[in-house]
């Protein structure tokens, strides 16, 4: 089946610690994106990226960093920068630049502050 | 310019009744109208999408309203059931599916 897979589903950062969010695609989408949810936010475009590395930053890109290697995976580094990391994350992909077209979405993973 | 207006922020239904969700927007340059469907700890999956160019659009229960004068569109579910409890997100593109502006959501309840 086609979609994308997030990993891990939940996971903990220490105070100064990095952590990285894993996201992959086999639907060959071009495009992949990372949002950030909060309880009565909505979704908030933190990167995207539309080709192989080449990223964009988002509406809320400070604390974050992203790279994008390969076709299939664009992974998201939650840095000791992000003074709030305690979400819900989501990494989502589309075909770019084709009117119409929706995002899909992964499963999520959550990030809490040990 | 770039944000999407969601109302109301909790609805709660009966079962068998309608359920209205409303958004506006300003950028008038916006040409994709998604909306999202998402429960608890899973991603939000597309519902049914609209563009400017028709004024309704409809898949089964869900209709979408489209007035593009008045900047705004809305999320109708016809019969709604207790299985269509979730968050629902309208959002907004430009030029295709990049960068998507959110609205901040409407849980939905419908009771049995």
């Amino acid at each position: 089946d086609g979609g994308i897979t997030q990993s891990p589903k939940y996971l903990f950062r220490k105070e100064g610690q990095n952590v990285t969010l894993s996201c992959e695609q086999n639907l060959n989408h071009d495009a992949m994106y990372w949002y950030r949810q909060d309880p009565g936010q909505g979704l908030r475009l933190i990167y995207y990226s539309q080709i192989v590395n080449d990223f964009q930053k988002g509406d809320i890109a400070e604390g974050y960093s992203v790279s994008r290697e390969k076709k299939e995976s664009f992974p998201l580094t939650v840095t000791s920068a992000q003074k709030n990391p305690t979400a819900f994350y989501l990494c989502a992909s589309s075909i770019w630049r084709e009117v119409g077209q929706p995002q899909h979405f992964g499963d999520g993973t959550r990030l809490s502050i040990l | 310019q770039q944000q999407v207006k969601q109302s109301p922020q909790s609805l709660i239904v009966q079962k068998g009744g309608i359920s209205i969700i409303n958004c506006a927007y300003e950028n008038t340059a916006f040409d994709y109208f998604p909306w999202y469907q998402q429960f608890p700890g899973k991603g939000p999956a597309l519902l049914i999408a609209i563009r400017p160019d028709v004024s309704e659009k409809k898949e089964g229960r869900f209709t979408i309203s489209f007035n593009k004068s008045a900047k705004q569109f809305s999320l109708h579910i016809m019969d709604s059931q207790p299985g269509d409890s979730a968050t629902y997100f309208c959002a907004a593109g430009q030029g295709g599916s990049e960068k998507l502006v959110f609205g901040k959501g409407t849980k939905l309840t419908v009771n049995p």
